[in-house]
Order: C-alpha cells, then structure tokens, then sequence
C-alpha cells in the first residue's frame, strides 16, 4: 500500500496569513495514465470531509480560491493564501492513483 | 443539489451482520462510481471499497475483504454495503462518496455510525 505522510500535524495560524501543509507518498502517484491522482480534503468539526484540491491542483466546485495545491510525484503542498476562521478543521491528504486509495494522518489547522 | 444519505448503521455483536444503504439524489448516480470509506470518531480515514458505475468493477481494502460487499441498485439510486463478520474494530461512522472523472470522493454523506461491541 502506498503510504502518505503530512507534515506537520498540527499547525496554529494566525487568521489573515498564509499557512502550507506537505503530503509525501512512498511511492510516485503518477498513473499509467499521466496523471497524479493527488487530492486534498477538508473536514471541519462535526462534519464529513470535502474534496478540496484533486489532481494535485485542481480546486473542486465552491472551493474558494485562497485554497491552491501543488507538486509532483512523491510531494505534494496544500496552501491556504490567507486563513479564515471557517478553515479550522483537519486537512488529508489522499492518493487514488493505486488500490487501496490511502490518506494521510491528517492535520489539525487551529488559530492561534 | 447533490445529496447522499447513509442508513442502516447501530450497534451489533461480534460475529454479526449489518447492510448499509445510501441514497443519492441531486445527480445521475447511473453515471458514476461510488466508494464506501469509513472513520474510526476522532481518527483517520479508511477506504473500504468501491463501485464502477455500472456496477462491473469492485475493488475491496483487504481489511473487509471477504466479509463485505459492495452493491448498487441504479433503478433506486441506492449504493449497498453488506458487512458479515463484523470485528470489533470494524466501529466507526461509515461514509459513502462519488468518485468523478478524475477526482474521488468529491461528495459524501453525513455517515452512519457502526458499533461492534458485545
């Protein structure tokens, strides 16, 4: 199984600035098919996830554009341009490039 | 709107069987595959299995293989989990999800929660 390892775990921000969270993966995520199925998603508390980021950088729909990813083959970035205080929740990274699709621990956004 | 909603969760036994049901609406789920993941409260998440659009193509995590298995009724709009076995650390709140063109589990359900526990 691919392994996906996020860092850091958790990160306190401050409301207004950026903050960066990193995904690797044990193995490459490009697909025979060219593509890296790299996505990243957002489950805030008491809620069920949601897609933010697929194919690496792609935002999917409603997504707000202060949301960007970013990378290539074993390291990926999710990056919040500007932090709101409706971005506090845990971040995963996933991969569906290969059977069984993995996730990342998960990391826990939190204001500072 | 896109709306999925899972059922069929609750407490069961060690040994025992449960079928979880969830229900689409809001888009042509004859067009898409679906995914079964699931979330032990307070952890990470787990894929468990998922679905081509037609129903011809399933994929299991081995940690539910053999003992679950996943189904779909496209007249009914309804994704199917059927869990035999259960294991204790089968508990956790079950999710179902779409997975596009090019992107996976872009959609998902409020979940139902499954307690294996004697």
């Amino acid at each position: 199984d691919i392994v996906m390892t996020q860092t850091p775990l958790s990160s306190p921000v401050t409301l207004g600035q950026p903050a960066s969270i990193s995904c690797r993966s044990s193995q490459s995520l490009v697909h025979s098919d060219g593509n890296t199925y790299l996505g990243w998603l957002q489950q805030r508390p008491g809620q069920p996830p949601r897609l933010l980021i697929y194919k690496i950088s792609n935002r999917f729909s409603g997504v707000p554009d202060r949301f960007g990813g970013s990378g290539a083959g074993t390291d990926f970035t999710l990056k919040i341009s500007r932090v709101e205080a409706e971005d506090v929740g845990v971040y995963y990274c996933m991969q569906a490039t290969q059977f069984p699709y993995t996730f990342g621990q998960g990391t826990k956004l939190e204001i500072k | 709107e896109v709306q999925l909603l899972e059922s069929g969760g609750g407490l069961e036994q060690p040994g025992g069987s449960l079928r979880l049901s969830c229900a689409a609406s809001g888009f042509t789920f004859s067009n898409y595959a679906m995914s079964w993941l699931r979330q032990v409260p307070g952890k990470g998440l787990e894929w468990i299995s998922v679905i081509s659009d037609s129903g011809g193509y399933i994929k299991y995590a081995d940690s539910v293989k053999g003992r679950f298995t996943i189904s779909r009724d496209n007249s009914k709009n309804t994704l199917y989990l059927q869990m035999n076995s259960l294991r204790v650390d089968d508990t956790a709140v079950y999710y179902c999800a779409i997975d596009g063109s090019g992107w996976y589990a872009g959609y998902w359900g409020q979940g139902t929660l499954v307690t294996v526990s004697s």
